[in-house]
């Protein structure tokens, strides 16, 4: 069965500061990964995929995700956070009939 | 360019009665998806499906929970007879055609669902 684990409820970071938002997942085959951000109230962004090529992937508001196959990771990175970044970021994977399977959620709390 | 688009935003019912949460997704995008997020729970799939045919409903409720995308209007997710643990958020999202699982799925705001 396909899943995706965030090990961390919560990240606190302060700003201007790098952040990491972990990531593992586990499928079977070649696994595509997306990274969302949802605030409060709201509906979730999407912020980057992974599909295939390089492991680096860069994506909105300066995220980037890097896609480790030997570790099963898909890490969210920014090298220096803001405090609007403050939201719930969700790592998802792609099933194989097209449902997206979440996981739980991490909380990213950055502070002035 | 509107994106999805979910209505009601907030929905009340009391126990027993029925919601109707709509969708209409992004223009050119034949596939609908419906996800719910449950107080202190991630969100969970429950339907996928395309213009007149359900694809995938592996995640809804046997009973009461039902899900159409007709060939003409929104897509429409149908509770009946609410119970209080239905309360949730309610996302939909739509991708296009072509691309298949590489698809960005785009979401709507959601509808809050609250059963009293």
């Amino acid at each position: 069965a396909q899943s995706v684990a965030q090990p961390e409820d919560q990240v606190n970071v302060a700003e201007g500061n790098p952040l990491t938002v972990k990531c593992t997942y586990s499928v079977s085959g070649n696994p595509y990964l997306f990274w969302y951000v949802q605030y409060p109230n709201r509906g979730l962004q999407f912020l980057l995929k992974y599909i295939t090529g390089d492991n680096l992937v860069k994506g909105s508001y300066g995220f980037e995700a890097e896609f480790n196959k030997s570790q099963t990771s898909f890490h969210l990175k920014k090298p220096s956070a803001l405090v609007s970044d403050s939201a719930l970021y969700f790592c998802a994977v792609v099933s194989n009939t097209g449902k997206l399977i979440f996981g739980q959620g991490t909380t990213l709390q950055v502070k002035p | 360019n509107a994106g999805v688009m979910q209505n009601p935003r907030h929905l009340v019912r009391r126990r027993g009665q029925e919601a109707r949460l709509r969708c209409s997704p992004m223009k050119g995008h034949s596939h609908v998806y419906w996800y719910r997020q449950l107080p202190e729970e991630g969100l969970k799939f429950m339907v996928y499906l395309q213009k007149e045919n359900i694809i995938d409903e592996s995640g809804m409720p046997k009973e009461r929970f039902s899900a159409e995308f007709p060939k003409e209007g929104p897509s429409i997710l149908r509770i009946q007879q609410v119970v209080r643990g239905d309360s949730a958020a309610y996302f939909c999202a739509s991708s296009p055609e072509t691309g298949g699982r590489k698809n960005i799925q785009y979401f709507g705001a959601g509808t809050r669902l609250s059963v009293l």
